[in-house]
């Protein structure tokens, strides 16, 4: 079974700081996406990252897959209120397999 | 709309009863899912849709769990005699699916709202 470990599990700070999510995993993906996710709404994707080592920017956030293809971590940069939400990341399985294997989430609150 | 959506948005059953729970994917995509989502955590992969066939139904938690899309189109996921640990929220997604397409990363599923389920 691939599990995928994300830490920390909540996560509240003041508007202005930065932080880092992790998201760990015994198994290696094809690719890997983060997926951000409010109340009563579905999750909705932020990124994909594909290639071991590649860095991906999207404004102030970070996204990095590890150079084995079993890790990613999230980075915010000057975290704003509209960043607070429940982060999901997401492992694509092997070719032919199309099912998403969800972390365990990260609950983040950015505090004015 | 054009997103996914689901129906009914909340769900209150008792103990025992069977519930159906409906999705209707964007127009054109071939793959849809379904997911279990409790108390604000990951998502739980149940089933997956390529066209009516479900290659992957190794999530499905036990036979009281059952889906089935007709058309290419809707789904439902039934769940017989409820019980309570079947509370949570379920989470319908499509996508374009296709192998080609999951093996460029692109398999971007796009989700509905959720059907939240409550047995009492």
């Amino acid at each position: 079974t691939q599990l995928l470990e994300q830490s920390p599990q909540f996560l509240s700070i003041q508007e202005g700081e930065n932080l880092t999510v992790y998201c760990n995993s015994s198994s290696v993906f094809s690719s890997l996406q983060w997926y951000r996710q409010e109340p009563g709404e579905g999750p909705v994707l932020l990124v994909t990252v594909v290639t071991g080592g590649e860095v991906k920017k999207l404004k102030r956030l970070t996204f990095q897959f590890g150079d084995a293809r079993k890790d990613s971590s999230l980075h915010i940069t000057a975290a704003q209120p509209g960043d607070t939400g429940l982060y999901l990341c997401a492992g694509v399985g092997n070719f032919g397999n199309e099912k998403l294997t969800f972390g365990t989430g990260t609950r983040l609150t950015i505090i004015p | 709309g054009a997103g996914v959506s689901q129906s009914p948005s909340n769900k209150v059953t008792e103990k025992g009863k069977d519930v159906e729970l409906r999705c209707d994917p964007i127009s054109g995509h071939t793959a849809l899912y379904w997911y279990r989502q409790s108390l604000g955590q990951g998502l739980e992969f149940l089933i997956y849709f390529q066209g009516n066939s479900a290659p992957d139904k190794s999530g499905l938690p036990s036979d009281r769990f059952s889906a089935e899309r007709t058309g290419g189109s809707v789904s439902t996921l039934t769940i017989q005699r409820t019980q309570q640990e079947d509370s949570a929220v379920y989470l319908c997604a499509s996508s374009l699916g296709g192998v080609l397409y999951v093996a460029g990363g692109r398999n971007e599923q796009f989700f509905g709202p959720g059907t939240r389920l409550t047995v009492l």
